[in-house]
């Protein structure tokens, strides 16, 4: 129950185009879903983040999907580009405590 | 500001070695996070520390993993008799204060140590 699926494990998309990269988790006490954007050589950075009591959330080019009944979330990037090319984890945090359970990442590859 | 730095940012060494490595997180954050990263993985939870306590130390693999944290600020991660297994990137991450959940919260990674066990 502790753990988060996430697929697909890797994705190359044209410049322009819409990457959806998706996750699902078991344990119904997660209660905050983040995504993480990780670049070659660097540490995990927070992209986007999203609660249960929401369906949708949007911060610029990043759209978080929220399915509390499926268990499922997934992000959208709209208007791809190059410099999106990365490793993108998802997250849930229990509710009563502050770790973190991650995806095993999806390497995107944006091509120009 | 300073972000969380990690040192060292490689170490090499021999299986049955101890190895520290440490983490310096950002000025004012009371939550600090260790984790585990292998080739191609997610992060794996080791350890958070609240202040210099650490309730949370359930994702520890082993008894030859501890960490310590001292003046509400640097932590230090020790793997004793270090095996193959071991090698991955450890990352330190910082909050201002621990849950996550909000902005406030977010958790801000360094740039991982690669630990190589030859």
């Amino acid at each position: 129950q502790q753990q988060v699926k996430q697929s697909p494990q890797s994705l190359i998309v044209q410049k322009g185009g819409i990457p959806i990269i998706n996750c699902a988790y078991e344990n119904t006490a997660f209660d905050y879903f983040p995504w993480y954007q990780q670049f070659p050589g660097k540490g995990p950075a927070l992209l986007i983040a999203i609660r249960p009591d929401v369906s949708e959330k949007k911060e610029g080019r990043f759209t978080i999907s929220f399915n509390k009944s499926a268990k499922q979330f997934s992000l959208h990037i709209m208007d791809s580009q190059p410099g999106d090319s990365a490793t993108y984890f998802c997250a849930s945090l229990r509710n009563y405590g502050q770790n973190f359970v991650f995806g095993p990442g999806t390497r995107l590859s944006v091509l120009p | 500001g300073a972000g969380v730095s990690q040192s060292p940012s490689n170490k090499v060494t021999e299986k049955g070695k101890d190895v520290e490595l440490r983490c310096d997180p950002i000025s004012g954050h009371t939550a600090l996070y260790w984790y585990r990263q292998s080739l191609g993985q997610g992060l794996e939870f080791l350890i958070y520390f609240q202040g210099n306590s650490a309730p949370d130390k359930s994702g520890l693999p082993s008894d030859r993993f501890s960490a310590e944290r001292t003046g509400g600020s640097v932590s230090t991660l020790t793997i004793q008799r270090t095996q193959q297994e071991d090698s991955a990137v450890y990352l330190c991450a910082s909050s201002l204060i621990a849950g996550g959940r909000t902005e406030g919260d977010t958790q801000y990674f360094g740039p991982g140590t690669r630990l190589t066990v030859l």
